[in-house]
């Protein structure tokens, strides 16, 4: 069936450092491959959305792109700050089974030390 | 920005227990979740509904019933709880359902079966 892991549970890091999160995904389909940030007492909420292999999503300093050849897709940020803290998970948008659907890996944890 | 609401936002029941959570959207979107977060796990959908009166089984329904009474209220209920029902759980909606629609969370309620 249709999947996503998401491999890094948690990363700590400090200011200004590169980030760096990635997922690996499964399908039959043509997905859209999404990434959701959850802050502390919030609900998720989407950071950006690749609708189309190697392009890619921008939104608030983060990109990201998928690679349909080695199924994957990453986060990146060149400078994280202390308020990037969060739970990022990576979604995989899936139409293969009749029914659209979104499909979430566990979850990064990221912590920015100050 | 869309508004997802939910309550209680913390629940304690005990085994055998009956409750009911509540969600209501004032965005006039047409589908409403339920999802549930579990460490490990991600969300997984409960159910779902694209209208008044309509539902429609997510992926892990064992245990729960879901009622959308009106176009903004949906609501989740566990008429026997257990403790593996002890979880993070997640209202939200959205207007479509395909590759480029945002989903938006509530909160979330914390509920504790003990």
């Amino acid at each position: 069936g249709d999947s996503v892991t998401q491999m890094q549970g948690q990363v700590t890091l400090s200011e200004d450092d590169f980030l760096f999160i990635n997922c690996t995904y499964s399908t039959t389909w043509y997905p859209t491959l999404f990434w959701y940030v959850q802050y502390p007492g919030e609900g998720p909420q989407l950071l950006l959305k690749v609708t189309t292999a190697n392009n890619k999503g921008i939104s608030r300093g983060f990109e990201a792109t998928y690679d349909k050849r080695t199924t994957s897709f990453h986060l990146q940020k060149a400078s994280v700050q202390e308020s990037d803290s969060a739970v990022y998970y990576c979604v995989l948008g899936d139409g293969s089974s009749g029914s659209w659907q979104l499909i979430f890996g566990s979850g990064t944890q990221l912590t920015v030390m100050p | 920005e869309a508004a997802v609401t939910q309550s209680p936002r913390n629940k304690v029941t005990v085994t055998g227990g009956n409750v009911t959570l509540s969600c209501r959207q004032t965005n006039s979107h047409n589908y409403m979740y339920w999802y549930r977060q579990d460490t490990g796990h991600g969300l997984r959908l409960i159910h779902y509904s694209y209208g008044a009166g309509n539902l429609q089984i997510g992926d892990v329904p064992d245990g729960y019933k879901a009622t959308r009474t009106t176009q903004e209220d949906f609501f989740l209920l566990l008429e026997l709880a257990s403790p593996s029902q002890t979880s993070l759980y997640f209202c939200a909606s959205s207007d479509k359902r395909d590759r480029n629609t945002e989903v938006f969370f509530g909160k979330g309620t914390r509920l504790t079966v003990v």
